[in-house]
Order: C-alpha cells, then structure tokens, then sequence
C-alpha cells in the first residue's frame, strides 16, 4: 500500500496554463508538506499545513496555492504557468509530535514549455 | 537562514571500497536527519540523529552528529551497487514540531560492480 501518493506522476504543459498536482497519504499523520527539487537537485520547502492549517509559508510566488481539504490530502494549484516553475514537485507528511521525519511521496515531474 | 553543505558534490568509486560524505552548516540544529534518493522517487529516510556526538549504525552505514550539532557524517563501508543514490542530509531547527527541514545539495553515490 502507498504511504504517500500524488497524481499526475509527469505533467508537461505550455506557459500561461493553470495546473493541479494532488497528494494523498494514508499513514494517518497530521501534517503536510509540498516541496520544490530543481534541476540540481536540491529540495526546497513551500508549505507546510497541520491539520488543514497552513503552518509553514515559504517565499514562494502567489501563482502557487495550496489547499488542504483534510489532512489526508494536500493539493497545490498553480496558475499561469512559467518556464521557471518546470521542476519536480514532492508531497511529504509527518506526525506533529516527530515532524522532523517525514515521509515523502514519489514526486511529480512538471515541464513547461 | 540555515544552510547545509554537502561535499562531495559527486563520488564515483567501485564495489567494496569505502566512502564518507559531509554535512556542514554553521547554524546550530535539533536534530539532522539523513536521507536517500533513487531516480524518479521520493526521499526515504535512513536516519535521524538528534544528541551531539550520537553514533548511529544502520548495516554497513555509521552516521554520526558532530558534538556542537552544526555537522555530521556518513560513512559507508563495503559500497554495493545498491548503495547507488542521491544521499541528502537535513537539519531541523527548533523545537519543530511541524518539521521544517533545511536540506544540503546532496551528494550523488555511484558505485561500479
């Protein structure tokens, strides 16, 4: 079974679209985290929710928006696409009480062009 | 801002030799964690050290916090192909319950059969 799982898995789309990319997990943590890996790979946190609640607001533009309709699940729309948002994004979740170890999900990869 | 260098940047060695990457920062963290990346996958995670000078082992794996908690250390004895992966540290600052982690840049392990 998938702890942590996010749908699509690849998203390839054109600058000035609106996109969505979904998260799910299953292990019954309170909190949820989106994540931003560019092309060399380092790994930046966005967001952060605790039981629906955003906690953790990383300078990230305005285009990108979360929202989290339980804690199970944590989605992230982003609007008007650019060039520069072409990154792999990760969905994570963690217990508050050990928030430091987080599981991550398989990642979606998004390209635009 | 925390930040967490990783060195080597790249490490390209044959089976059965043994290597240790670094993780240094100048800020103090409450715990660093340790965590490991295959191609088109999320972070798992090895480890979590939390106390200055703590030693964890995991296999043919050894961890270790450095005492002032700015640093640590992994060690691999004996690499296998298996081992092949980006290998990412993390630092949390805090009492953190909701895990905000800063990652190093990662160091990526090939090992040649």
């Amino acid at each position: 079974d998938t702890a942590v799982s996010q749908t699509p898995k690849y998203l390839v789309t054109q600058m000035g679209n609106d996109k969505s990319i979904k998260c799910e997990q299953n292990l019954g943590h309170d909190t949820m985290y989106w994540y931003k890996q560019d092309s060399k790979k380092f790994l930046k946190i966005m967001f952060s929710y605790n039981n629906k609640e955003l906690i953790i607001n990383e300078t990230v533009p305005n285009r990108f928006s979360p929202k989290s309709p339980d804690k199970a699940h944590l989605n992230l729309h982003i609007n008007s696409l650019e060039l520069g948002d072409s990154a792999v994004y990760f969905c994570a979740s963690s217990q508050s009480t050990s928030g430091y170890e987080q599981y991550f999900g398989p990642g979606t990869r998004l390209t635009v062009t | 801002t925390q930040l967490l260098e990783q060195s080597p940047q790249f490490l390209s060695i044959q089976e059965g030799e043994n290597l240790t990457v670094y993780c240094n920062s100048s800020s103090v963290f409450s715990s660093l964690q340790w965590y490991r990346q295959e191609p088109g996958e999320g972070p798992v995670l090895l480890v979590t050290v939390v106390t200055g000078g703590e030693v964890k082992k995991l296999k043919r794996l050894t961890f270790q916090f450095g005492d002032a908690r700015k640093d640590s250390s992994l060690h691999i004895t004996a690499a296998q192909p298996g081992d092949t992966g980006l290998y990412l540290c993390a630092g949390a600052v805090g009492g953190t319950s909701y895990g905000k982690l800063t990652f190093g840049q990662g160091t990526i392990l090939t090992v040649h059969p």
